[in-house]
């Protein structure tokens, strides 16, 4: 069976610092691989997603990056933490074929300060 | 108007109700339809996927209403560890594959 593992799970950074969380996945080849960010009492928001390895799209312009050196693991990263950068990051993957529902990672909470 | 719309709630409820959420999606062209379950502080969880036809898994029942644009969940016979918050999730899809978008989901709290 699939499953993904998510790390940290908790973070405290102050601001200015780097960030670098990571993902994987097992059980699967060529899944596709995104990275979410859910603040305090809001919905999802859509990061970066990956089909394949080195190819990443970005969905919203900030100072975060992603990185898929591995067909099953993929990194979210920044250079200088921003106090806006605080919320729940979740990675997930869903199978590369279409109408496949995503199965998430456990979470990283991370509180810039 | 956001591409998928939910009523955030809260839906306070007594155990044994029935309750029900829709949730409405902008792109016509949208390809699939989920319910997810998100337990605070918890990642989402997968409840059903929403067929065409309508689909059945106990206590939970689930509508796709393709012309309308939207989706519903309804619960029967609530119990307490029902009490979530619901995320209705639809899949666009595009040259890179799957694109799916959450609503903001909806707030469930079933009380004694």
């Amino acid at each position: 069976s699939q499953t993904i593992h998510q790390w940290p799970a908790t973070l405290v950074q102050p601001v200015g610092s780097p960030l670098s969380l990571e993902c994987t996945v097992e059980g699967t080849s060529n899944p596709n691989l995104y990275w979410y960010r859910q603040a305090a009492g809001r919905g999802l928001q859509l990061l970066f997603y990956s089909v394949g390895i080195g190819q990443i799209s970005s969905e919203v312009p900030q100072n975060l990056s992603a990185s898929r050196p591995q067909d099953r693991q993929f990194i979210l990263s920044s250079k200088k933490l921003l106090l806006s950068d605080s919320g729940f990051y979740l990675c997930a993957w869903s199978y590369g074929r279409g109408n496949s529902p995503l199965h998430f990672g456990n979470g990283t909470r991370l509180t810039v300060t | 108007r956001k591409e998928v719309e939910q009523d955030p709630g809260p839906f306070n409820v007594p155990e044994g109700a029935t309750v029900a959420f829709n949730c409405t999606y902008s792109n016509s062209a949208s390809q699939s339809f989920f319910w997810y379950r998100q337990d605070c502080r918890k990642e989402p969880k997968l409840l059903m996927s929403v067929y065409s036809s309508g689909n059945e898994d106990g206590r939970f029942t689930a509508q796709l209403n393709r012309a309308s644009q939207y989706i519903s969940l309804l619960i029967r016979d609530s119990k307490l560890s029902d009490s979530a918050t619901y995320l209705c999730v639809v899949n666009l899809l595009n040259n890179a594959g799957n694109m799916l978008t959450f609503g903001g989901g909806t707030r469930l709290m079933v009380k004694p």
